[in-house]
Formats: structure tokens, sequence, C-alpha cells
């Protein structure tokens, strides 16, 4: 099946750095890519929709200038916090849209991103 | 209004016994597509079900099956002969549209501990 491999698996920083969160997707070209947050013991919340090629589409609520999105190629989104605060600790999954492949489940999540701003 | 609503937070279920995971949902389209997802602790989404709209057929995959009622808007998930490994947090999730790109909404999610 579809692979989606997300790098780091978790990283720590400190405070005021920026880290970037690699999604890439192993097997199949992904036009449409998402990033999702997640806090502890409550549900995913999309943060953006990557288009290959164009700009992301912020979900309302997230700044676009913090949390930076590019979509260079058909099989890699990076996601970088910048300027990282503790209240952006969380884990951060990515899923990405196989073009070619038929079905409706046609979105594969990677393992996620686990940041903790120290 | 929330589009996806899990009403359960927590759920119990013996061993070898079958649980219903409530969702329901909220949706103008004609066209729309019911996902389940299961999230063991290790954070990774795995994909379990998924029921199209016009679909007549409720959905199996397995020991899972999608009790849709589309009148009602609901999609419940039973899970059969429950396993200690299916202990874990189930998400519902709806996509809208036509369109196989459009985004997940997710509903809260319900833990699932499975009693040995």
């Amino acid at each position: 099946g579809a692979v989606v491999s997300q790098h780091p698996s978790w990283v720590i920083c400190k405070s005021g750095t920026s880290v970037k969160i690699e999604c890439r997707s192993l097997d199949f070209q992904a036009t449409t890519m998402f990033w999702y947050r997640q806090f502890p013991k409550q549900s995913l919340m999309l943060m953006a929709t990557s288009n290959e090629g164009s700009k992301a589409t912020y979900e309302q609520g997230v700044e676009k200038d913090k949390f930076l999105i590019n979509h260079a190629s058909l099989t890699l989104s990076t996601l970088t916090v910048t300027s990282a605060h503790p209240e952006d600790s969380s884990f951060y999954i990515c899923s990405a849209r196989d073009i070619i492949a038929g079905g409706p489940a046609e979105q594969f999540f990677g393992p996620g991103t686990r940041l903790t701003v120290l | 209004a929330q589009k996806i609503t899990q009403t359960q937070p927590g759920m119990f279920v013996q061993e070898k016994e079958a649980v219903t995971l409530d969702c329901t949902y909220d949706t103008s389209d004609q066209s729309y597509g019911l996902f389940w997802y299961k999230q063991p602790s290790s954070g990774e989404m795995i994909f379990l079900i998924y029921q199209g709209s016009y679909d007549e057929q409720n959905a199996t995959e397995g020991r899972y099956s999608l009790n849709f009622q589309k009148a009602r808007k609901s999609a419940n998930l039973v899970i059969s002969a429950s396993q200690l490994g299916d202990s874990a947090m189930y998400f519902c999730a709806m996509r809208e549209g036509k369109n196989a790109g459009n985004m997940l909404t997710f509903g809260g999610g319900t833990r699932l501990m499975v009693k040995p």
C-alpha cells in the first residue's frame, strides 16, 4: 500500500528556534498534502492544504507566517514552525493524496511528528 | 455546528464481544464520504473503513462494519469479536463534495478499551 513518511518522528527544541518537518510520499505522487495538528487527548485539526507548485491554503486561525508550508515536488511537503513557543508543542500529522489510485481512501497518513518546545 | 459528532469519549468492551462506536454527521452536500480511522498510542492513523453517500449497502471490512443510516445522518462503526489489540482511539471523519482531494473533518474521537 501507499506509504507516507515524516521526519523527524520527534523533536525537542528551544523556544524561539525554527523547526522543519518533512512529509514524503514514498511510492506515489501526491498533488495535495494536508497538515494536521493534534493536541493531547484531542482530535485532528486541519491546519492547511498544501498543493504542489502553489501556495498552501490555511484554515482559519492558523498563522501562515508562523507555519510555513512548501510543497515543491509531488513527493515532498515541508512544514516549518518558525519561532516556536511552548504552545506550539503538539503532534503534527500529514496526509497525502495519491493522484492515481482509485477508491475512496486515497489519503494516506504519515506516522506523525511530536514537537516539544522548551 | 459540529460536522462530526462522536458522543462517546470512552468505551469498554469485553474481549471477543462486539462493540458499536457512534458517529453522527452534518452536511448539506449530497455527495460525501464517511471514514473511520484507528489511532493506537503510537500515533499513526490507520484507515479502517469507508462509506460513500450513494452506497446502498453498508460497508464491511473484515471485523469492521459501518452501520450507515442516511436519514438519521449516522455512520456507526461496529467491531465484532473485539481483540486486545483493538484498544485505541477511533475517529470518524467526513469528506464533503465529490472531489476526492477534499479535506477530511474529524470527530472528537472515542477511546476504546478492550478488557481481557
